[in-house]
Formats: C-alpha cells, structure tokens, sequence
C-alpha cells in the first residue's frame, strides 16, 4: 500500500529565508507522481509542482523546487526567499497514476513565516 | 481565481435538510472528485468520478449523494446529515490519461451541520 509521511507538523522560518518541508513515501510501483499543495487558512487547495518518478531533473517552479531523492524515497519541498504570504498548511502526496488517478496525502506541515 | 468553482462557499443546514454543493469546471478534465476536510487534517476522498461515471465510492454514507450531469458539472446532494459531518468539502478534477495527472481544487465548501 502506498503512504506519504510527513514527520513536521509546523515548521517557523523567517522572512527571506529558505525553508525546506520534508516528505517520505513508500510505494510499490515503479511509475508514480509526487506533489506538493499549499493550503491557506481560507481553504483553498492550491497545486504547486510535480515530480514523476521517471523524471531525472528536480522540478521546480518559481520558488518552489522539489529535491527528489529516489533511493531515499523523499521529496522535500523548498521554498526560496519566504514570504509572510507562504504562511500555510503545506501537503505532500502521491498518485499512482490509475485509471482514477488517486492521490494519498501526507498529514501536512503547517509553516508560519516569521518578519 | 481558481479554475474549478464551488457554491456556495458556506452552507449551514439543519439535520433533516436536503441540499446540494456545487461543482464546475472548465479545464476539459474528464475526472472529478470530491473530498470532504476536518479542520488540521488532509483531505479524505470521498468519491471518484470518470468519464461521468462513479468509479470509485469510498464507503461514503448514503445520506451523501454525488452525481454528474456533464463532464463539467458535479453535484454531491446532502439529506438528513449528522453534526459530525461538519467540514470542509472540496470538489477537484483532472486529466486522466496520460502520466500522473494533478488535481485542480476548488475553494471549497465549509458546511456546518446544526
């Protein structure tokens, strides 16, 4: 069965700092998607980026950059230069790419950005 | 702005109630899904649908009813609801074929069951 674990429920980081949130995962397949969501206190889920399992380049986008360590089975999450606006509830999670595309989400890291 | 809407945004109902939340979008996906949220906890799938069919029904009750008129459109219908089906509920879609496709969230409906 495929689970996501995500040991840091709340994690402070001040203004203009790097953060990194940190995911584990465990899967049986060989083909699979990790991804990261941000959650603000308004309750919007907001899709940030994706890493497939086959992909050989960390991905990143803007900001955000995923580190993919396969052996390892973790996907951390890095935040470049916060902001107050990055305060939120972040999800780590993963699809096994059926024919549903269902994903299994972490338990989620709470991050406060600190001025 | 997010692509996929929900209505309403808040919704508070008695237990003997019947309503509905709304779902739409407009991105061409051909999956959608519904979640329901506790307060400081992840999303629980609560059912999958593809191609306008049901395809996955996680042990959902049955005072929880979903449907999808259209590849567009997903209802989830509420009757005779329990306090502690108080939450947060989140439609979602997305690409089926493919690689692993993500998931495109609404803002959601927080319902409040009195």
């Amino acid at each position: 069965a495929q689970k996501i674990t995500q040991t840091q429920p709340g994690m402070f980081v001040q203004e203009k700092e790097a953060v990194t949130l940190d995911c584990t995962y465990d899967t049986s397949d060989q083909s699979y998607g990790l991804f990261w969501y941000k959650q603000p206190s308004s309750g919007e889920m907001i899709f940030l980026i994706y890493q497939g399992s086959y992909d050989e380049q960390n991905a990143t986008e803007g900001r955000y950059s995923l580190n993919f360590q396969k052996a390892r089975k973790s996907a951390n999450l890095v935040i470049s230069a916060s902001q107050l606006g990055d305060s939120a509830m972040y999800f780590c999670a993963m699809s096994d790419g059926g024919a549903t595309n269902k994903l299994i989400f972490g338990t989620g890291t709470l991050l406060a950005v600190q001025p | 702005d997010t692509e996929v809407t929900q209505t309403p945004k808040h919704l508070v109902m008695g237990m003997t109630n019947k309503k509905s939340l709304k779902c739409e979008q407009h991105m061409g996906h051909r999956a959608m899904y519904w979640y329901k949220q506790k307060a400081k906890k992840p999303p629980e799938l609560m059912f999958v649908y593809s191609y306008e069919k049901l395809s996955i029904n996680e042990s959902v009750p049955s005072r929880f009813s979903p449907e999808c008129p259209n590849s567009s459109l997903l209802n989830l219908h509420l009757h005779a609801l329990q306090p502690e089906d108080s939450a947060l509920y989140l439609c979602a879609s997305s690409h089926i074929t493919g690689r692993h496709q993500p998931q495109h969230f609404g803002d959601g409906t927080r319902l409040s069951i009195l």
